[in-house]
């Protein structure tokens, strides 16, 4: 099946640090989503990008659906504690009716203060 | 208030028991999924219900069922626990013919 490289797969920064991952397929997609599992929570839907090319925002995220539909990134500015967690990119695969995601082996992000 | 909920959040049983875990989605979506995540917090898809409708069957053991009784709820009876099936489920849902899926908080399955 379809198989997305997620990286890195842990970082350690320092609070105010910048920080990007990224996720790439052999395989098209037609969508990349991007969640974040807090510990002991399920993972919570951040941004979804629907569009090649598509650079899209939410407060100190931005993420991106790179132009080959192959990958995808994630930047987050400034980092902040609360931004501790496993970040989990997921995509969309092009064609099939039944809309199933496959989700990348996540990047557990640390943050010290 | 809560959109995607399950029931339990912990469950501890030993191998060999029957165990169901309940989802129950407010948000009005038309699909439902089972997901597990294991130790490493893989996260794999195991069941996918439309309007009631199985859509997506993985290769998971038949000792795992699951029922939707209407397309607000999917429930996941687990038969014959054996000790792999620990792990933590999550429920999510989404619309119709969308990629956007919305989780719950999990049920940490411990067989021992």
């Amino acid at each position: 099946g379809q198989q997305l490289n997620q990286s890195p797969q842990s970082m350690f920064i320092q609070e105010g640090e910048d920080v990007s991952m990224n996720c790439t397929s052999s395989s098209i997609f037609n969508t990349w989503l991007w969640y974040k599992q807090d510990p002991g929570e399920g993972p919570v839907l951040l941004i979804a990008l629907y569009k090649a090319g598509e650079l899209t925002s939410n407060g100190r995220l931005t993420a991106q659906f790179g132009i080959t539909r192959k990958d995808s990134f994630l930047n987050i500015s400034a980092s902040i504690p609360s931004d501790v967690g496993i970040y989990f990119c997921a995509g969309g695969p092009e064609g099939g009716s039944n809309y199933k995601l496959t989700f990348g082996k996540g990047t557990l992000l640390t943050v010290n203060p | 208030d809560t959109a995607v909920s399950q029931t339990p959040k912990y469950l501890v049983t030993q191998m060999g028991n029957d165990k169901s875990i309940k989802c129950e989605q407010n948000l009005g979506h038309d699909t439902m999924y089972w997901y597990k995540q294991d130790s490493k917090k893989f996260l794999k898809i195991m069941f996918s219900y439309n309007n009631k409708e199985l859509i997506i069957n993985e290769t998971v053991p038949n000792r795992f069922s699951p029922k939707s009784p209407d397309k607000a709820h999917l429930n996941l009876h687990i038969n014959s626990l054996e000790l792999g099936d620990s792990a933590v489920y999550f429920c999510a849902s989404s619309h119709l013919q969308g990629y956007e899926q919305y989780f719950g908080p999990g049920t940490r399955l411990t067989v021992t």
